[in-house]
């Protein structure tokens, strides 16, 4: 209940294409979801993040978009280039005690 | 600049070796994270503290310990204990009580 599955593991894009990464939740009581990009031998830093009293979010080239339904929430990534490659990490958590749950994350490749 | 150092960026230890890896923050934050990222995996939660001198349990604590004695400093040491601890280890602060956390540049840590 407590997990967060992402998907896909890695995605290789064209650049000026769309990437799109997908994750899945179980746990109705989060409502926190942040995502997370991470370049290599760096730290992770927050992209966007969403609550879930909204279907969409979108800052410059990034949008989530929520569904609270089907329990799911993706990243997309217009116009992607390849300053974008790096790996994607997907979360949640409970407000009332922000532990952070993450997914497995994403290998984006752009292909120039 | 305010942030986040972590050192050594990399560190060798020999089997039955206790090591220590410093993590300093000078964002004046309350609440700070120590997580280990193993390749194709998420980030796993070893111990938090929300004070100085008070820490938790994360989901995978065993094998490893931490001190909180002053606000900027949250020092983990990996101990002979761990069974497995070549991985490459992040610390991470926040607000207390709000979601978003800030994360240093990480350690990778090789036992050889």
């Amino acid at each position: 209940q407590q997990q967060v599955k992402q998907s896909p593991q890695s995605l290789i894009v064209q650049k000026g294409g769309i990437s799109i990464i997908n994750c899945a939740y179980e746990n109705t009581a989060f409502d926190y979801f942040p995502w997370y990009q991470q370049f290599p031998g760096k730290g992770p830093a927050l992209l966007i993040a969403i609550r879930p009293d909204v279907s969409e979010k979108k800052e410059g080239r990034f949008t989530i978009s929520f569904n609270k339904s089907a329990k799911q929430f993706s990243l997309h990534i217009m116009d992607s280039q390849p300053g974008d490659s790096a790996t994607y990490f997907c979360a949640a958590s409970i407000s009332s005690n922000y532990q952070l749950i993450w997914g497995a994350g994403t290998k984006l490749i752009i292909k120039p | 600049d305010g942030g986040i150092t972590q050192s050594p960026k990399y560190l060798f230890r020999k089997e039955g070796q206790n090591v220590t890896l410093s993590c300093e923050q000078n964002l004046n934050h309350d609440a700070m994270y120590w997580y280990r990222q193993d390749p194709g995996q998420g980030l796993r939660l070893i111990y938090y503290s929300q004070i100085v001198n008070d820490f938790q349990k994360g989901d995978i604590a065993e094998g490893y310990s931490v001190s909180r004695e002053k606000k900027e400093s949250f020092p983990l040491t990996v101990t002979s204990a761990q069974k497995n601890p070549t991985a490459f280890y992040l610390c991470a602060s926040s607000i207390v009580r709000t979601d978003t956390q800030y994360f240093g540049p990480g350690t990778r840590l090789t036992v050889l």
